[in-house]
Formats: structure tokens, sequence, C-alpha cells
């Protein structure tokens, strides 16, 4: 399937310092979505990035993609403690317009 | 900001039953989508909508389920007959075009009993 794996599963850090988050994803892409998802609520739209860009940023959010190595990174700088949320890649293919969500990364900022 | 908005928040139903979700897509966005998490897992694609038909559906996606536009504005989920595994938090989703940002509304909780 086209669901994104994202690595590590669970991370913790303390306020202030920078978070990394890793995809990887099997078949070639269109476009890849990143989502934070705080407990029991809803995705909420961080960034979308398509196949024939490298790096897109947002506020405090880099994203790099090498599709090449068919994966992605999310970097979160300067981490605040309502960062603690669920970080998950979602790729889309050239076949449809479904996102496939892995298992995210759990994020945990100490203030 | 425009935002994607879902109701009833949280559904209680008893198994059996049919339920409808109703979910009120951004007012300009052409592609609307149901994806569904139980608690604990990931979040799960069910159905994209186009032009007043179906463009893709899952395996999730069977005969006891279906989509419809009754509208201009609503966008809604029927479960015809409720077994206690589609017992999950449902979210609405939609966007301007193809391979478009998805914009997600705040979800159903829907639990059968």
């Amino acid at each position: 399937s086209q669901q994104g794996e994202e690595d590590p599963q669970a991370l913790s850090i303390q306020e202030g310092e920078n978070a990394t988050m890793n995809c990887s994803y099997k078949t070639s892409i269109n476009n890849l979505q990143w989502y934070r998802q705080n407990s029991g609520r809803g995705l909420v739209h961080l960034i979308l990035i398509r196949s024939n860009e490298r790096e897109k940023h947002s506020g405090r959010l880099r994203v790099t993609l090498d599709t090449s190595k068919k994966s992605s990174s999310l970097l979160i700088t300067a981490s605040r403690a309502a960062d603690t949320a669920s970080y998950f890649c979602a790729p889309v293919n050239n076949a449809g317009n479904m996102l496939t969500f892995g298992g995210g990364t759990r994020l945990m900022v100490k203030p | 900001e425009p935002e994607v908005t879902q109701t009833p928040s949280h559904q209680v139903t008893q198994m059996g039953q049919e339920v409808i979700l109703r979910c009120v897509p951004i007012s300009n966005h052409l592609y609307f989508y149901w994806y569904r998490q139980i608690l604990g897992q990931k979040v799960e694609f069910l159905v994209s909508f186009y032009n007043n038909e179906i463009s893709e559906k899952s395996e999730i996606f069977d005969d006891q389920f279906s989509v419809e536009r009754p509208d201009g504005s609503n966008f809604t989920l029927k479960i015809r007959s409720t077994k206690l595994e589609d017992s999950a938090m449902y979210f609405c989703a939609s966007s301007e075009g193809t391979y478009n940002e998805q914009f997600f509304g705040p979800g159903t909780r829907l639990t059968v009993l």
C-alpha cells in the first residue's frame, strides 16, 4: 500500500529544542501531506509538498522531500508545549486522491 | 477562516439502527471525503466524492455505507444497519481540487451499543 510510515513512533523533547520526524513511503507520489492530531481531536493540515519540490517552510515548520529515497521529514524548530500531538504523513499517488495514514509520531514537548 | 463542520459531535446508537453523519465542507471545495479512526488505530480512508459521484472507495465502504450531497452545502454518510465494529471517530474532509490539501472537520464520535 502507499501509506506513509513515520519514524520514530514516539519522541520526547524539552521546550525550545527542535523535533525531527521522518516518513517513508513505497511508490511514486504526486504529493505528500503532513498533519497534526491532538488526542481525540481532528486532523490539522500542516504542509503539502509536491513531488517536484524539495523543501517547504511554514512558520516554525520545515518539510523536506527526497523522491529518490522515497522519504520526507518534518522539522519543528523551537518547539513549544503546545506542539505536543501526533504527527502523520500522508502520501498521495497519481492514481487517486485518498490520503493513506500511518501510525504517526507521538511528540511530547516538556515545559 | 473557512472550515469543515460536522454534526453531531457524538452519536450513540443501538446495533442495527441507521445513522446519518453530516458534514458541511468548505464552500468552494469540489471534492469531499470520509475517513474513520477506530480508537487507538490509524485513520482509514472510506470514500471520496466528486461531481455527485463516488470517485474512490475502500474495502471498508461496503453496501452498508452510502454518501450523498442532498443540497448545495451538506455532505452525508449513512450507515444502514450499524454494527459494534462501526464504533469510531468519523472525519469528513474537503479539497478544492485533485491533489490539493484536504481539510478535515472535527469529527463525529459514533458509539454503537
